[in-house]
């Protein structure tokens, strides 16, 4: 089955601006979770979202939202652009069910680059 | 609130030495334990879990890990590393019921000599 995609894969974006990312899990999975990998702080969770509803948020300010779609797929918008927020942003999804639960895979990353 | 140690920023080795990963978890009640990979370019991919049972897990490629619940530790073990396991090694936890959320480690990056 196909993995979990992320597009764009690398972004450039300019202080101040805001930016939308998107993955798509693996189907079948309704858990999307969302980290942010910097090489100063490592792999951070920002949130989760299951079956449309937000289950956890991690320590991030309110710039960071995201969504989930009945689909499934799941965006994750940055308002509000700073230097700081250049970062791998990795898309992870479970199923709810089997002999992987609670197992996340993830996908590519995309790279958001902050000039 | 829950946090992992990983002991070892970087380690370098010789292909056929022996590998242990230090890993130390803080959390008070049920975890399950984890250990990623990232090899260069790629994504996270999962090597082995540790759930419930027998303490000692085995991944892919011939890894293991050792549940210690006395001392909070997951450490990570091959018996002969090969050039190919270059990559960064991540352990990570899951705390609480229904919570699908990892707290990750900082990683140990090993790089392997032919």
């Amino acid at each position: 089955k196909a993995g979990v995609t992320q597009t764009p894969r690398y972004l450039i974006k300019t202080r101040g601006q805001q930016v939308t990312l998107s993955c798509s899990p693996i189907s079948g999975h309704r858990s999307v979770s969302w980290y942010q990998q910097t090489p100063g702080q490592g792999l951070q969770f920002l949130f989760e979202y299951f079956s449309e509803t937000q289950r956890n948020k991690g320590n991030f300010p309110g710039r960071f939202s995201g969504r989930q779609f009945s689909n499934s797929r799941s965006e994750m918008n940055v308002s509000t652009l700073e230097l700081g927020d250049s970062a791998l942003y990795l898309c992870a999804s479970s199923s709810s069910r089997g002999g992987d639960l609670y197992e996340q895979y993830f996908g590519p990353g995309t790279r958001l680059t902050v000039t | 609130a829950q946090s992992v140690s990983q002991h070892n920023h970087h380690v370098i080795l010789s292909e056929a030495a022996s590998l242990e990963l230090g890993c130390n978890y803080s959390y008070g009640g049920t975890v399950n334990l984890f250990w990623y990979v990232q090899y260069p370019g790629q994504h996270l991919q999962l090597l082995l879990k540790y759930f419930s049972g027998d303490p000692l897990v085995k991944g892919i490629k011939g890894f293991e890990a050792e549940f210690i619940k006395s001392k909070f530790s997951f450490n990570l073990r091959k018996p002969s590393v090969q050039w190919s396991d270059t990559a960064e090694y991540f352990c990570a936890l899951r705390a609480g019921a229904g919570s699908y959320q990892l707290t990750f480690g900082k990683g140990t990056k090993l790089s392997v000599i032919p």
